[in-house]
């Protein structure tokens, strides 16, 4: 059972450049959500997705584009990257709409240094 | 909007002393209310949570916490912690609107040091 699984687990990019990274997750949850986190800020939620086909714009998504085509997958595009992008970014999962108090279930994370 | 303070930025505490780690939030209705614990360069991990119904609330490896609405508070504590316990903790809150899951709001986190 791996839960969420994030992908790639590191990534250096330069300035400019284009990435997307990538959340599964195996357990046929509703909700999925993107954080980054930085230090001494908690994390801060990006867009996130209440269903397949759904996405929506959370605290600090300027920089930043989502999909969800498959209910199992969520991924988190950067078009232009920027050194103010680089953190730590979390993906999430939670159940559906007949499980609303169900926890969030967090990836390990992708750390992403932007040059 | 929702909001969650906590206060302490670091805590040091003597292997086995007891713990208390605060956590204050902002939210117009009944919160959602979670903590969860990370060790270096790991994800998040869920240590207990609270929706409804009894304000005490048991959750892994021993740690409790307590809900006082009146305090708009959702404190951590564990009675005897272990050098294993030195990690980020970070209390949360949900917003769970019209039917949908519209993310957690973290507060900046408590780093716990244990002293030998």
């Amino acid at each position: 059972n791996a839960g969420v699984t994030q992908t790639p687990k590191f990534r250096v990019l330069k300035t400019g450049q284009s990435m997307t990274l990538l959340c599964a997750q195996d357990m046929n949850h509703e909700y999925m959500y993107w954080y980054r986190q930085d230090p001494g800020m908690g994390l801060r939620l990006i867009h996130y997705s209440v269903g397949e086909g759904t996405t929506a714009k959370g605290e600090v998504p300027d920089g930043y584009n989502v999909s969800r085509l498959k209910k199992q997958n969520f991924l988190l595009g950067l078009e232009s990257a920027a050194p103010s992008q680089t953190s730590v970014y979390f993906c999430a999962s939670s159940g559906g709409r007949d499980s609303s108090n169900q926890p969030q279930h967090f990836g390990d994370g992708t750390r992403l240094s932007i040059l | 909007a929702q909001s969650v303070t906590q206060p302490d930025i670091h805590i040091t505490v003597s292997e086995g002393a007891s713990l208390e780690l605060r956590c204050n939030y902002s939210y117009g209705a009944t919160p959602y209310l979670f903590w969860y614990v990370q060790s270096p360069g790991q994800g998040l991990q869920l240590l207990l949570k609270y929706f409804s119904g009894d304000t005490l609330v048991q959750g892994i490896k021993g740690f409790e916490a307590e809900f006082k609405r009146s305090q708009s508070s959702f404190n951590l504590r564990k009675p005897s912690v272990h050098w294993s316990d030195a990690a980020e903790y970070f209390c949360a809150v949900g917003a769970y609107s019209g039917g949908g899951a519209d993310g957690l709001t973290f507060g900046k986190g408590t780093h716990l040091i244990i002293q030998p």
